[in-house]
């Protein structure tokens, strides 16, 4: 089955400490994205990637890196500097790139989630 | 910048009593929208969307929205729902930003709860 795998599902981080979020997708999309989402505040996006080798800043990106080295991987890493790092985390992808005119290429496909909390 | 409001943060129904749930969005160009939804313990997924055409869209489950541009609306509406739609609703928007690229941007979010 085609579709995003988000691992691991629960992930505990140590104080100081840098943690890993894997976003796997085999959709042959090129776009990949990850969104944080905490209650009462939707999801808000932390970087996206339109191709291998590219990624900008959302609207939260401080605290947080990511790579995107081949085009069905895209990992975030939540760094030290993340000082309220406990939300869920979700990663997204789209077939288009996002660019130009809209069409049904922009809907956006969900993985299952990491829920990120602190020790 | 754009953004989404959704009006009702936590709706609680009886089964078969009909819902709406508001989205209003501040982008005064062309926009897609979308609404997703989040079963517990699931993904979310796409719920229905509105590209262009007819601006009553009808999606899985049920649903449907109305796109009303002069109101910047894209309500969700279902005529009866069940106790399976209990989930959280996401209005979102997606429209040009300042870079040339398209960005989707996310309503806080509606949790529905249903009472059977």
């Amino acid at each position: 089955d085609g579709g995003i795998t988000q691992s691991p599902k629960y992930l505990f981080r140590k104080e100081g400490q840098n943690v890993t979020l894997s976003c796997e997708q085999n959709l042959n999309h090129d776009a990949m994205y990850w969104y944080r989402q905490d209650p009462g505040q939707g999801l808000r996006l932390i970087y996206y990637s339109q191709i291998v080798n590219d990624f900008q800043k959302g609207d939260i990106a401080e605290g947080y890196s990511v790579s995107r080295e081949k085009k069905e991987s895209f990992p975030l890493t939540v760094t030290s500097a993340q000082k309220n790092p406990t939300a869920f985390y979700l990663c997204a992808s789209t077939s288009g790139r996002m660019a130009g005119e809209v069409t049904a290429k922009n809907i956006q496909y969900f993985g299952a989630g990491t829920r990120l909390s602190v020790l | 910048a754009q953004s989404v409001s959704q009006h009702n943060h936590h709706v609680i129904l009886s089964e078969a009593a009909s819902l709406e749930l508001g989205c209003n969005y501040s982008y005064g160009g062309t926009v897609n929208l979308f609404w997703y939804v989040q079963y517990p313990g699931q993904h979310l997924q796409l719920l229905l969307k509105y590209f262009s055409g007819d601006p009553l869209v009808k999606g899985i489950k049920g649903f449907e929205a109305e796109f009303i541009k002069s109101k910047f609306s894209f309500n969700l509406r279902k005529p009866s729902v069940q106790w399976s739609d209990t989930a959280e609703y996401f209005c979102a928007v997606n429209a040009p930003n300042s870079g040339g690229y398209q960005k989707v941007t996310f309503g806080i979010g509606t949790k529905l709860q249903v009472i059977p």
